[in-house]
């Protein structure tokens, strides 16, 4: 099982909807999550930090459940601006440090 | 503040010359990263530092070597370059206790 998964899509929504990815992650010792978006030909940039009692930020709800292993975004009345490639990342500790890993992007394409 | 920045983005080599990527961060940070990104596979760490003068191994470290002789800087270097080594290659950095990582724009290496 890789260490972080997402499913690729792309998910292909209308402007207006809702949706929701989900990311799993394999190590239970896993400590910061997060959301990056990328566009095309871009640097990843920060979207969330996910924390354990859930945050929210405008149209944007990230959860953690720690007991299935898995983190979700959600997006609230999607815009064509939201078309993007959206990054889970699981961060670790080991041996003194903090190990980042990504997953493989779950792609997004809002369409009028 | 200029964030993280990369030299170069651009770079054409032939098979076996060596050649050195830059990535410089003005925001005081702890850690850096290597990362290479190809289609479908998302980020791979390559090589990460925790502090100056210390480096690590990530997931796919061979065929590079990297240095940390300054805080600021984080110099990722290929010695032979091969034609897998064909990839976008993006340098981040990060601060204890929040692991946000902040990425440079990437360099686009194609080796012939």
């Amino acid at each position: 099982r890789k260490e972080v998964e997402q499913d690729p899509g792309p998910f292909n929504v209308p402007e207006g909807a809702t949706v929701a990815f989900n990311c799993t992650y394999s190590n239970s010792a896993s400590q910061s999550f997060f959301w990056y978006r990328q566009d095309c030909r871009k640097e990843p940039k920060l979207l969330m930090s996910v924390y354990s009692s859930g945050n929210e930020d405008g149209r944007f709800t990230a959860q953690l459940n720690r007991a299935s292993q898995y983190i979700s975004l959600l997006i609230r009345d999607s815009k064509l601006s939201d078309s993007a490639t959206y990054l889970c990342v699981v961060t670790k500790a080991s041996g003194g440090s903090y190990i980042p890993t990504f997953g493989r992007g779950t792609s997004l394409i809002v369409h009028p | 503040n200029a964030g993280v920045t990369q030299t170069p983005k651009f770079r054409v080599l032939k098979t076996g010359q060596s050649m050195t990527l830059l990535c410089a961060q003005d925001m005081n940070h702890e850690y850096m990263y290597w990362y290479r990104q190809d289609p479908g596979m998302g980020l791979r760490l390559i090589h990460y530092s925790v502090g100056e003068g210390t480096t690590a191994k990530g997931e796919v470290p061979d065929g590079y070597n990297v240095s940390r002789l300054k805080k600021q800087n984080f110099l990722l270097g290929l010695e032979s370059a091969a034609p897998s080594q064909t990839s976008v290659y993006f340098c981040a950095s990060s601060y204890y206790p929040t692991n946000e990582q902040f990425f440079g724009p990437g360099t686009r290496l194609t080796v012939l």
